[in-house]
């Protein structure tokens, strides 16, 4: 399985600014993911981030909001703009094993926005 | 519209028994399921998964069952530990190699000693 990290682990943040998070991974992986956890609710899959090609993002998410970055097959950033409360969330990247048929995921980072 | 859905939030199970964790799903198009257990604080750990082709896999204690024409998996701990103690989600894809993953609720799982 690969290993994955995130960055920051956490942050507490003022309404109207903007937040990049950062997404490692050990070994190079054709798809990564996007997903936010809101407080009590399940899993969001927000976009599909592939190295070389444009983000693909789920309804209800869009590109001004959450800007995708894939520079490489190791690394992807996400950013969340103009944060409102309503963003205060879990965000989760993945990384997909066509091989092994699972996603694994990184620890997140826990955002509140203020 | 709710795809996956585990109504039960909350299973409390003596140490040793088994735990039994529901999962139902709408969308028939479905056709790979996975579990993840996630302590506080720490991203999704995968489990167990199972292809549509298949009605049980087996992985040490987890068992995942599917049962297609109801629209329903399940996953039995036997025997329950307490360390797996924590909140259980099952995950649904129409694409093979676990892409665009839809997510239940998650249900918390108390082993009490």
């Amino acid at each position: 399985s690969a290993v994955i990290s995130q960055k920051p682990s956490r942050d507490i943040c003022q309404r109207g600014t903007s937040l990049t998070i950062q997404c490692q991974v050990d070994s190079q992986v054709t798809m990564m993911f996007w997903y936010r956890q809101q407080p009590g609710q399940s899993l969001t899959l927000i976009a599909t981030a592939n190295q070389g090609s444009e983000a693909t993002y789920e309804s209800g998410f869009v590109i001004d909001k959450f800007p995708i970055s894939r520079p490489n097959l190791t690394f992807s950033t996400l950013t969340v703009s103009n944060m409102s409360p309503e963003d205060s969330s879990i965000y989760l990247c993945s990384v997909g094993s066509a091989s092994s048929g699972t996603q694994y995921f990184g620890p997140g980072t826990r955002l509140l926005v203020l | 519209d709710q795809q996956v859905k585990q109504n039960s939030p909350s299973l409390s199970v003596q140490e040793g028994r088994i735990s039994i964790l529901n999962c139902d799903y709408t969308n028939s198009m479905f056709d790979y399921f996975l579990w993840y257990k996630k302590y506080p604080a720490e991203g999704p750990t995968f489990l167990i998964s199972i292809s549509s082709i298949k009605d049980k896999n087996e992985d040490g204690r987890f068992t995942v069952f599917l049962n297609k024409s109801a629209k329903h998996l399940s996953l039995h701990i036997v025997p329950s530990q307490p360390g797996d103690s924590a909140v259980y989600f099952c995950a649904a894809s129409s694409f093979q190699g676990a892409q665009k993953l839809v997510f239940g609720q998650g249900t918390r799982l108390t082993i009490n000693p």
